[in-house]
């Protein structure tokens, strides 16, 4: 069956970077783009951007653009996403999200990854 | 960037009552309107592509509706297990967006 299983949760240093990994298994990793998505706590949901793992092009939300970076390992299946210059704000909880083959939407998801910003 | 409004915030209903969850899009949206659920500490799960499509699996009490900028989620039979807070998203142009979130509480 499909699956993505993320990094582990992670605290760091307001200026730190944090990069989170998401395994797949159990489908073509190359033939459906990663989306990753990330909630505040008692926030909503928002669309940081998508890579395409066959070709490695990447989409980046623009207010994110400057501070993140995805990429992928094809060898082992798996998906990253680096975010820079960590402020407060940055604490959420993190998703991959595998898209549909139509790219339209997202049909299985990652078990999400806090990722806690404080001095 | 397209804003998703989503009413209510939240709501409380009974056992077997029928539920409407509306989304208003700031520009017009053809086709791709999603809807997910996501039950406290999990990650969301997608219901509905399309405005209507149900996802494999979903149970056939959900349904969706609408079109160019008003969409709706039904929930035909309330159940227990559908305590959660549902999410509209847009995907049609990126950046892709989301409404705010509809808890649905059980009286």
């Amino acid at each position: 069956q499909v699956q993505l299983v993320q990094s582990g949760a992670e605290v760091k240093k307001p200026g730190a970077s944090v990069k989170v990994s998401c395994k797949t298994s159990g489908y073509a990793f190359s033939h459906h783009f990663i989306h990753w998505f990330r909630q505040a706590p008692g926030q909503g949901l928002e669309w940081m951007g998508w890579v395409n793992p066959y070709s490695g092009a990447t989409t980046y939300a623009p207010n994110l653009r400057h501070w993140v970076t995805f990429t992928r390992d094809t060898s082992i299946n798996t998906a990253y996403m680096e975010l820079r210059s960590l402020k407060s704000d940055d604490t959420a909880l993190y998703f991959c999200a595998r898209a549909s083959p139509s790219n339209w939407n997202c049909d299985h998801w990652g078990q999400g990854t806090l990722v806690t910003v404080s001095s | 960037d397209i804003h998703m409004t989503q009413s209510p915030s939240s709501l409380s209903a009974s056992i077997g009552d029928r539920v409407t969850i509306t989304c208003r899009a700031s520009q017009t949206i053809p086709s791709h309107l999603n809807w997910y659920q996501q039950k406290p500490g999990k990650a969301p799960n997608l219901l509905i592509y399309d405005i209507y499509t149900l996802q494999n699996g979903v149970p056939s009490r959900f349904s969706g509706s609408g079109s160019g900028t008003d969409f709706t989620l039904t929930i035909s039979s309330l159940q227990t297990e559908d305590l959660a807070t549902y999410f509209c998203q847009q995907s049609s142009t990126t950046p892709w967006t989301f409404g705010q979130g509809t808890k649905v509480e059980i009286k």
